[in-house]
């Protein structure tokens, strides 16, 4: 599975958007690409996926270049509660998840 | 609908005992997760189940480790004899089979293990 590169972390005002970047130049035609978070301690929530089209849930959105090297997650509105380790990861139908470092994003007041 | 639920949420044995973490998957899920996440490290993946069979165990760190999901519904996994390095917090995520549009494993809130 293909490796990302996320940065450590990122801060963000509350209420403003928050777009956490993710490079993932060695993806594979057949890979998605896949985004979790961990609030805290808690276990890892899923937020949003991609193969290729941009994606939008009620949680965010994802962008995915054309050559889709690079993906942008976008948290439109973010709030206290969007605190967290925030994670992107590569993965083909029978692999299986693989966590880097994510980055992690704090949202201030 | 329930989520993926994970027994006991806290564990704390000494060195040389055994431990038993239970994880009961969301109803319909053929597909169970374990991962972990030791002090300081990045969360690890276990093993998968698909039903009662183990589709890939790369993961598990040695024989000190037994997974078992008999009748494919609940899974454990039991450390025999427990380490001080296995202590951590261990996850357990179950899925659909994957879809056209992908695969979304959900989280339970995982186990504590604390080794003394």
């Amino acid at each position: 599975d293909a490796k990302t590169t996320q940065p450590p972390s990122m801060d963000c005002a509350e209420g403003r958007a928050a777009n956490l970047p993710c490079n993932h130049s060695t993806i594979s035609g057949n890979e998605y690409v896949y985004w979790y978070r961990q609030i805290h301690s808690q276990g890892p929530q899923y937020i949003i996926h991609g193969l290729k089209n941009n994606e939008t849930n009620e949680m965010a959105s994802l962008i995915i270049t054309e050559d889709r090297k690079s993906s942008t997650l976008i948290l439109p509105h973010a709030t206290l509660r969007d605190t967290a380790v925030y994670y992107c990861i590569v993965v083909r139908d029978t692999g299986k998840l693989i966590f880097g470092q994510g980055t992690t994003l704090q949202v201030k007041p | 609908e329930a989520g993926v639920t994970q027994f006991p949420s806290h564990s704390v044995i000494e060195k040389g005992q055994t431990v038993t973490l239970r994880c009961d998957p969301i109803s319909g899920h053929d597909n169970l997760y374990w991962y972990r996440r030791v002090m300081g490290k990045e969360i690890k993946f276990l093993l998968h189940f698909v039903k009662e069979s183990k589709q890939d165990e790369s993961g598990m760190p040695n024989n000190r480790f037994l997974a078992e999901r008999t009748g494919g519904t609940y899974s454990t996994l039991k450390v025999q004899p427990a380490e001080l390095e296995d202590s951590g917090v261990y996850f357990c995520a179950s899925s659909q089979d994957w879809l056209a549009g992908g695969r979304l494993e959900f989280f339970g809130p995982g186990t504590r293990l604390t080794v003394l």
